[in-house]
């Protein structure tokens, strides 16, 4: 079993639609951040999240400590969404720094 | 602010061949991550610096794998002899500290025949 597991692995929405992307860890963590990569490999960090809700433009990632689960929200989806979304978590301090441990990925797909 | 740059953007090379993907991090950024992603996975560390001394190499294929960060700035991350499951595209980041949000390169994509 993964320390980080994503769910789903493949979405494809219609244009507008509520995009929930979900992540389950099962390690002790400082940080959880969400990435977006577009084809050709470069990545985008978009959120960094240690407890709560972040929101930025049409993207929302909240966090939930108790549960060790995160989701990552994209209100009224566009095409140019289209990317693989990566959650990728952090150890603590005292044991490894920042080093991060990354999901596989959900590949969305939004069509017009 | 410039971003985190890496070239070749692209290598293709035979297998037991020698290649070498450099990268230059943020300016300031003390901490310098190189990770290697294999399609349909998420990245994977493979050696992460702390100005110019490493702080975790354990995934690091030390056999064929090295990477150094001599004056704490300017990355390098060479593989020789390259096998063919080292295709892959390979990431760098930094960070201004431990902690804090890593800011990626484009990758250095490596296609080994």
């Amino acid at each position: 079993k993964n320390e980080v597991e994503q769910s789903p692995q493949n979405l494809t929405a219609q244009e507008g639609e509520f995009i929930t992307i979900n992540c389950s860890y099962s390690v002790g963590i400082s940080a959880l951040h969400w990435l977006q990569q577009h084809p050709g490999g470069g990545i985008v960090s978009l959120f960094m999240l240690s407890s709560g809700k972040k929101k930025h433009g049409r993207l929302i990632a909240t966090i939930n400590i108790q549960e060790k689960h995160s989701s990552l929200h994209i209100t009224a989806s566009h095409p140019r969404d289209s990317a693989v979304y990566i959650c990728a978590v952090g150890a603590g301090w005292e044991t490894s720094g920042s080093r991060l441990t990354f999901g596989e990925g959900t590949q969305l797909t939004v069509n017009p | 602010e410039a971003g985190v740059a890496q070239s070749p953007r692209y290598k293709i090379i035979e297998k037991r061949q020698s290649v070498a993907f450099w990268c230059n991090p943020i300016s300031g950024h003390a901490t310098l991550y190189w990770y290697q992603q294999i399609l349909g996975q998420g990245p994977k560390l493979l050696i992460q610096f702390q100005n110019n001394g490493v702080v975790d190499d354990s995934q690091l294929p030390k056999d064929r794998f090295s990477a150094e960060r001599l004056k704490g700035v300017d990355s390098t991350l060479k593989i020789q002899p390259a096998k063919l499951e080292d295709s892959a595209v390979y990431l760098c980041a930094s960070t201004q500290d431990r902690g804090k949000t890593q800011y990626f390169g484009p990758g250095t994509r490596l296609l080994v025949l």
